[in-house]
């Protein structure tokens, strides 16, 4: 599996503002993914990064929202824009590695709070 | 609305025991299926996963499918305290993409 690692680990934030989370993978991946994990539940699949193009997003997930960029084959952001106290929660990213199957591994998340 | 349950638990089992978790899915075209373990504060680890039917053995877990009951489980042989944490259950029906994830159990192995 890759190394993955998420900036940054937690971060608490003001309502109104916006945060933007970085996944980085140390080796090229064919698929990365962002999910919602809020408190006490399980995940929640917010979108598809799709390199070179944009994002696929799941039911109830719009891109003003979550916009989401995927330069490469081992970087991608999220952005959580416009933070109510709802938006609190830890976002994972995970990577599907080329050449496995479609098992999904996870970054280490970053915890969200919004005041 | 492709739906995936899970008993939330918590279940308790005494060290050495076997514990068992049990995972229903709704859509009859999912293919590939993923144990999850998740310890509080940290991310999922993938366990297993299998896509054929039947059993599938590596060290102390056991994963078993059965599409035509649309059942997935997991079992623990020889439990220790360290299994304590929530085991998610995932299905996609499409190579590659669109995981949905199950609410967890709650496993407690007690020493």
């Amino acid at each position: 599996s890759a190394v993955i690692s998420q900036k940054p680990s937690r971060d608490i934030c003001q309502r109104g503002t916006s945060l933007t989370i970085q996944c980085q993978v140390d080796s090229q991946v064919t698929m990365m993914f962002w999910y919602r994990q809020q408190p006490g539940q399980s995940l929640t699949l917010i979108a598809t990064a799709n390199q070179g193009s944009e994002a696929t997003y799941e039911s109830g997930f719009v891109i003003d929202k979550f916009p989401i960029s995927r330069p490469n084959l081992t970087f991608s952001t999220l952005t959580v824009s416009n933070m109510s106290p709802e938006d609190s929660s830890i976002y994972l990213c995970s990577v599907e590695m080329s050449g496995s199957g479609n098992e999904q591994f996870f970054g280490p998340g970053t915890r969200l709070t919004v005041l | 609305q492709k739906e995936v349950e899970q008993n939330s638990g918590p279940l308790s089992v005494p060290e050495g025991a076997i514990a068992s978790l049990n995972c229903t899915y709704s859509d009859r075209g999912s293919q590939s299926f993923f144990w999850y373990r998740q310890y509080s504060g940290k991310s999922p680890e993938l366990i297993m996963f299998i896509y054929s039917n039947g059993d599938k053995e590596d060290g102390r877990f056991t994963a078993q499918l059965n599409k035509a009951s649309q059942y997935v489980s997991l079992l623990i042989r020889d439990s220790q305290p360290s299994d304590s944490a929530t085991y998610l259950c995932a299905v996609t029906s499409n190579y590659g993409q669109n995981f949905v994830f199950g609410p967890g159990t709650r496993l407690s192995v007690l020493p």
